[in-house]
């Protein structure tokens, strides 16, 4: 069974410093997704990986795949408090059926 | 917006009863998923529908079911509802390439 894992589950971090997210997958996946969900509303898309090796930017966040490892990174640089939110990362079973699962998600707060 | 749309957006109702949820894809969008997401257990994928036809089943209990019409919208059927039934449950649509998928601002559904 498709397993998905995030780390940190809670993250508390001042505006102007650097973290990464993690996200662990246990079964081959050439696709991977990440979304933001602020409290109470829905997930937006913020990035899609489809290849290994993919690294993809949006202002401070970066976003990076490693099929063989089986992770994706998502890097938070200078974080600001707009950045709070809870970020999922998902992953794609591509054999067979198009079947997602969602990582547990991380919790972001960025404070002042 | 992500051009998903889902109503009604808040349902209260009674343990016992049952209810539909409705969902309208992006356009041009065949792909339907139906997700759950309660503050102990996630986001728990439920099922997903391609161009009317049942594509993939996650953890959808059998109190619940779902459809996708020929105009491709989609409806998720709750039964025999339980307090633990309440959640917020969202509809997402992905484009056939990328398979990235734009969520609905999700129903909230409260059971009492």
């Amino acid at each position: 069974e498709l397993k998905v894992e995030q780390n940190p589950l809670f993250l508390s971090m001042q505006e102007g410093k650097n973290y990464t997210i993690y996200c662990n997958y246990s079964t081959t996946s050439d696709r991977l997704y990440w979304y933001r969900q602020d409290p109470g509303k829905s997930l937006e898309s913020l990035f899609v990986l489809l290849s290994n090796g993919a690294v993809k930017q949006e202002g401070r966040l970066m976003a990076s795949l490693d099929t063989k490892a089986r992770l994706s990174t998502l890097h938070i640089t200078a974080a600001v408090h707009d950045l709070s939110a809870t970020y999922f990362c998902a992953v794609v079973l591509t054999s067979g059926t198009y079947k997602y699962i969602f990582g547990t998600g991380t919790r972001l707060k960025v404070l002042a | 917006d992500s051009g998903v749309t889902q109503t009604p957006k808040h349902l209260i109702t009674a343990t016992g009863q049952r209810v539909t949820l409705r969902c309208s894809p992006r356009s041009g969008d065949l792909s339907v998923y139906w997700y759950q997401q309660s503050l102990d257990q996630g986001l728990q994928f439920l099922i997903q529908y391609y161009n009317g036809e049942e594509r993939a089943k996650g953890n959808i209990l059998e109190r619940f079911s779902a459809q996708q019409f020929p105009d491709l919208h989609s409806e998720l059927n709750l039964s025999s509802l339980e307090l633990g039934d309440s959640a917020l449950y969202f509809c997402a649509s992905s484009d056939q390439t990328r398979n990235e998928q734009f969520f609905g601002p999700g129903t909230r559904l409260t059971v009492l």
